[in-house]
């Protein structure tokens, strides 16, 4: 069974402090490994995509990563308004994602 | 553009009533697929239409939960009799068929409380 774990489930950083959160997976046939962010409200926003290991993909102030176990999302200088629940999520080889149950990012001024 | 649209934001009924929830996708979206967070968990797959057509309704709970997606348009999910364990956040997602079908597109879901 398809499986997604992510920690910590709650960081709270200071405006400019970096960090990273993780993702860890089990999945039979890798199609993609999700990154999603959520705000209270909302449903999840898509951010990447990441099909094999060693790829890499940047957004502004966040970058994700992907290993075979694996997956993090790094936070470079972030800023309050990025604050919010980052939601991890693998497909196999059905089309539907499996999602973790998220790390809850507050990131104070 | 229009994004995807759920209505209603918020629903709160009765233990054995019934409860239809409504969703648009993005026009031109072929794929469309419901999820569900409880309290405490995380967001579940329930099914997957392709068109009219449904893909996969593996997620589906049990028989009182009833998905249709007319002409390939909107979609509704049904639970008819609702339980206390239905409460929860529903989302619906759509996507374009083809090599971008994994980028999904949420709405912002229908918070249902059964009481």
């Amino acid at each position: 069974e398809d499986q997604v774990t992510q920690s910590p489930e709650a960081l709270r950083l200071q405006e400019g402090e970096s960090s990273s959160l993780n993702c860890s997976y089990t999945v039979s046939g890798l199609r993609g490994l999700f990154w999603y962010r959520q705000d209270p409200g909302k449903g999840p926003e898509f951010l990447f995509t990441l099909y094999s290991a060693g790829e890499e993909k940047e957004k502004e102030r966040l970058k994700a990563t992907l290993t075979k176990k694996e997956s993090f999302l790094h936070i470079t200088a972030p800023k309050p308004e990025d604050s919010a629940t980052y939601l991890c999520a693998v497909s196999g080889g059905a089309q539907k994602l499996v999602f973790g149950q998220g790390t809850r990012l507050t990131i104070n001024p | 553009e229009a994004g995807v649209t759920q209505f209603p934001s918020h629903s709160v009924i009765e233990k054995g009533q019934t409860v239809t929830l409504r969703c648009d996708p993005i026009s031109g979206h072929d794929n469309l697929y419901w999820y569900r967070r409880v309290m405490g968990k995380e967001i579940k797959f329930l099914l997957h239409f392709v068109k009219e057509s449904k893909q996969d309704e593996s997620g589906m709970p049990n028989n009182r939960f009833l998905a249709e997606r007319t002409g390939g348009t909107y979609s509704t999910l049904k639970v008819q009799p609702a339980e206390l364990e239905d409460s929860g956040v529903y989302f619906c997602a759509s996507s374009l068929l083809g090599p971008t079908n994994e980028k999904l597109f949420f709405g912002s879901g229908t918070q249902l409380s059964v009481l």
